[in-house]
């Protein structure tokens, strides 16, 4: 099985601030990693596959970036309702799912 | 736009069979390309992908769960099922359907359905 790691678990940020989370991977996934935010009581939404492309209508705000092991979701400028829980998903192989992020407002 | 609503039971007795259904609608499952996976999220923890159905009946489990899951396909009705059998309270989660697109992720998800195992 391919373990995905994320870091932080928790972040607690500002509105307007810039954050990045870390997904690594236990082995190379080329660019096959998708990322994803869930805010209380929603279902997961897709925010960026293929490692760096946004799906249709999420902000610019949100980009991804990385291959083979490393890979980072920044949000280069918080909003209230970036506030949620972020799951990064690598499509090798499964079971697929990292542990989660939560994003805090500090 | 193709949309998916699970549906089913809300609570179900330790040792029995937990059922739930996942409707597709604004698309077909027939249709291929998709796969159709049922993924659940026990209270306050993160997501668990538990299977996989393609719409010609092949099925893909998450080894932990692999002997107590069954996931099988209507098409006629555009509906997957999920059976997991001999629940205990450790099963009590929300349970969530998504289209899995091959090498993009899990597009849409159903809003998900809480199912509490306790007698």
């Amino acid at each position: 099985d391919i373990q995905l790691t994320q870091s932080p678990s928790f972040l607690s940020a500002s509105v307007g601030d810039r954050v990045t989370i870390t997904c690594r991977a236990s082995q190379g996934i080329s660019s096959y990693l998708a990322w994803y935010q869930q805010k209380p009581g929603k279902a997961p939404k897709l925010l960026i596959y293929a490692a760096s492309t946004l799906q249709s209508g999420v902000p610019s705000r949100f980009s991804g970036s990385g291959s083979g092991t490393e890979f980072t979701l920044t949000i280069s400028s918080l909003q209230p309702e970036d506030f949620a829980t972020y799951y990064c998903q690598q499509l090798n192989s499964y079971p697929p799912f990292g542990q989660g992020t939560k994003l805090e407002i500090k | 736009q193709v949309q998916l609503q699970e549906s089913g039971p809300g609570l179900v007795k330790p040792s029995q069979t937990l059922s739930l259904t996942c409707t597709v609608s604004g698309g077909s499952i027939s249709s291929g390309g998709y796969y159709w996976s049922w993924i659940r999220q026990h209270p306050g923890k993160g997501l668990e992908w538990i299977g996989y159905i393609y719409y010609s009946g092949s099925t893909y489990y998450n080894p932990s769960l692999k002997s107590r899951v069954t996931i099988s396909v209507d098409t006629s009705k555009n509906q997957f099922s999920l059976k997991l059998s001999s629940v205990t309270a450790a099963d009590t989660a929300v349970y969530y359907c998504a289209r899995d697109i091959p090498g993009l992720g899990f597009d849409p998800w159903g809003q998900g359905t809480l199912v509490t195992v306790s007698s």
